[in-house]
């Protein structure tokens, strides 16, 4: 089975750094992604991550560790413009292929 | 140009009737997939498609058939509406490519279809 955990809502301040954690239990484990998805939109992909570590693209970071099925979303120098929901999501090497978390609202405020 | 796009983006409709949601893409790629999204649930898989004529089902099947006649083109149909359906539908696209050294599959998402059972 497979199950996704993120915190529902997140508040932060212009300027800040924000870290948004994301949990999995998979079998069959072929690589994380987070998503933006600002209200009523598509949601747009962010990062992928595969192996552990760290990858950093701009203002954006994404963290993995597969040995305990942890990622964060690290946001730096928030502008008002991140406020958008993130979607955390497991792609599979087999079946059904991606399964995503129910996504974290995060709200930047001045 | 949208690279994938949806038809209707908003629908209203009755319960039992059939209705139809359309998805096309002009980036080639192989893979679809239709997602509904609910508040709190986040994005839930209907069905996919690796090819055309190639048809799986997701986690949320039930009450929902598609379609796929040609690559760019992937459709969604409600047999028989009810209004537990109401939703944010999603299409969505897939590539592989290698990124960094490693082989990586992106999602690119449609628009959405904003669908109301009464």
């Amino acid at each position: 089975g497979q199950n996704i955990d993120q915190p529902t809502e997140m508040t932060a301040t212009e300027g800040a750094i924000v870290q948004i954690n994301c949990t999995y239990q998979t079998s069959g484990f072929n690589g994380l992604f987070w998503y933006q998805q600002h209200a009523g939109e598509a949601p747009t992909f962010l990062s992928y991550n595969v192996l552990d570590g760290l990858e950093e693209k701009g203002r954006f970071s994404s963290f993995l560790s597969r040995s305990k099925g942890y990622s964060y979303l690290l946001l730096k120098e928030l502008q008002m413009k991140d406020s958008a929901s993130y979607l955390c999501a497991v792609k599979k090497n087999y079946g059904q292929n991606f399964v995503f978390g129910p996504g974290t609202r995060l709200s930047v405020l001045p | 140009d949208a690279d994938v796009t949806q038809t209707p983006r908003n629908r209203i409709t009755k319960t039992g009737k059939r209705i139809m949601l359309e998805c096309s893409q002009t980036k080639g790629h192989d893979r679809m997939y239709w997602y509904r999204q609910d508040p709190g649930l986040g994005l839930r898989l209907i069905y996919y498609s690796f090819d055309v004529k190639d048809i799986n089902k997701g986690e949320i099947s039930d009450g929902y058939s598609v379609s796929r006649q040609a690559q760019a083109k992937f459709s969604l149909s409600l047999e028989s509406a009810i209004p537990n359906q109401t939703a944010l539908y999603f299409c969505a696209t897939s590539d592989l490519r290698l990124a960094g050294g490693r082989l990586q599959e992106t999602q690119y998402f449609g628009p959405g279809t904003r669908l109301l059972v009464l």
